[in-house]
């Protein structure tokens, strides 16, 4: 079965802090990609990624980067945490070249900044 | 651009009542189209998808949707509401065309269901 895997459900950091959020995927598959949710706003895509080293920024970029150094797994990065960036975080995937194949999320994570 | 309208950000309906959850694309393409659903503390979860194959499209859990060119819409549908329903539904389009992979999603719509 088609599995995506987010590294913590719940994460609590500092004002300033770096913040890794790691998602990994079992499927295969060429495209990962990062959202944001946030009540009344919906999924907004942070960053999404084609390929291993590639990446192409979303709707909503800034303060954030990726990396994505092996096909499985792709990681949200926040240089430095501030509290607007309270969220849940999810990753999806889906095959390349596939545009009517759906996105495949994770659970999310619940980022919490102090 | 690629938008989605999601009318009604909360719908509250009675156990074994029509569920009807309205969504209005706009695309200058042939669009695809999906409606995923989140229970609480998950990840969203595929119901069904439109992509030109047939107009009435049939997904998981008993719901349905129709894609209506003439209207742009793609409304979802359930003919009897069940407690286990209760979920945040969200609308997504992308276009069949051009480099684009991404997903726009509507805003969501919340149901709540009532016994």
């Amino acid at each position: 079965d088609v599995k995506v895997t987010q590294s913590s459900r719940y994460l609590v950091k500092r004002t300033g802090e770096k913040v890794f959020l790691e998602c990994v995927q079992d499927m295969d598959h060429e495209n990962m990609f990062w959202y944001r949710q946030d009540p009344g706003l919906g999924l907004r895509l942070i960053y999404f990624s084609y390929d291993v080293k590639m990446k192409e920024k979303g709707d909503i970029p800034e303060g954030y980067s990726v990396s994505r150094e092996k096909k499985e797994r792709f990681s949200l990065i926040l240089e430095s945490a501030s509290t607007n960036q309270t969220s849940m975080y999810l990753c999806a995937s889906s095959l390349i070249g596939a545009r009517n194949q759906p996105q495949h999320f994770g659970d999310g994570t619940r980022l919490s900044i102090l | 651009a690629q938008s989605v309208t999601q009318l009604g950000s909360h719908v509250s309906v009675s156990e074994g009542a029509l569920v009807l959850l309205r969504c209005n694309y706009s695309s200058s393409v042939p669009p695809y189209l999906f409606w995923y659903v989140q229970y609480p503390n998950q990840g969203l979860q595929l119901l069904l998808k439109y992509t030109s194959a047939a107009t009435l499209v049939k997904g998981i859990n008993g719901f349905e949707a129709e894609f209506k060119k003439s209207e742009t819409s793609f409304h979802l549908t359930k003919p009897s509401a069940h407690m286990s329903d209760a979920a945040e539904y969200f609308c997504a389009v992308t276009l069949s065309g051009g480099s684009n992979y991404k997903l726009t999603f509507g805003k969501g719509t919340l149901l709540t269901v009532n016994p």
